[in-house]
């Protein structure tokens, strides 16, 4: 069975640092692409960051040179590094695997998010 | 960006309705767009992906069509289950936006 089990958030003050961490069974992470997705509270969704199995990263405007799409092969495990944390990076984050290994087919695998607040 | 416009936002339907969900792109995006259903607490679920390809688990009273910049999305004989809120994504290029969403309550 996929399961994808985020861990890592809580909170943390403006221009702090937090990395989530999201670990996957049931298939193989670095033979997927894998994505990030968040949402602040009582808004819609906004995509934050891809990489795929081949290593390829990229992000949204508004995270570019503040986070880093990772992932550990021998644990499974996708990670989202984020430094200079703003109050508007408050949201709940979701990782989630794109279906077919492929950027194009959507995301068929979400974990149940781990929320981050940024306030002082 | 490409910026996905979804209409309406909000919609008060019956069970047994038949309920329609537009997404406009700002631009084409040839089949990739992908629809999402999202309870209150909950993970988005994927419904149908490549426009109109459902998910495998998903019922067949959910389809999607369209191609270009036009979508729809359509519940037939909404079941009590369906009242939730939808989300579309273009997935043809980076960044993979999502529209504002429509809610679906029971009228």
């Amino acid at each position: 069975e996929v399961q994808l089990v985020e861990s890592g958030g809580g909170l943390v003050q403006p221009g702090g640092s937090l990395v989530l961490s999201c670990a996957a069974s049931g298939f193989t992470v670095n033979s997927n692409y894998m994505s990030w997705v968040r949402q602040a509270p009582g808004k819609g969704l906004q995509w934050v960051s891809i990489i795929y199995s081949g290593g390829y990263t990229d992000y949204a405007d508004s995270v570019k040179g503040r986070f880093t799409i990772s992932r550990h092969n021998s644990k499974n495990t996708l990670y989202l590094h984020m430094d200079d944390l703003r109050p508007e990076d408050t949201a709940v984050y979701y990782c989630a695997r794109n279906l077919g290994s492929n950027t194009y087919s959507g995301l068929d695998y979400w974990g149940k998010g781990s929320l981050v607040t940024v306030s002082s | 960006d490409i910026q996905m416009t979804q209409s309406p936002s909000f919609v008060s339907a019956s069970v047994g309705d038949r309920v329609t969900i537009t997404c406009r792109a700002s631009q084409g995006i040839r089949s990739w767009l992908a629809w999402y259903q999202q309870k209150p607490g909950n993970a988005p679920k994927l419904l149908i992906y490549a426009a109109s390809s459902l998910q495998s688990g998903v019922p067949s009273r959910f389809s999607g069509s369209g191609s270009g910049t036009d979508f729809t999305l359509t519940i037939s004989n909404l079941q009590p289950e369906d009242f939730a809120t939808y989300y579309c994504q273009q997935a043809n290029s980076f960044p993979h936006t999502f529209g504002g969403g429509t809610r679906v309550e029971l009228k």
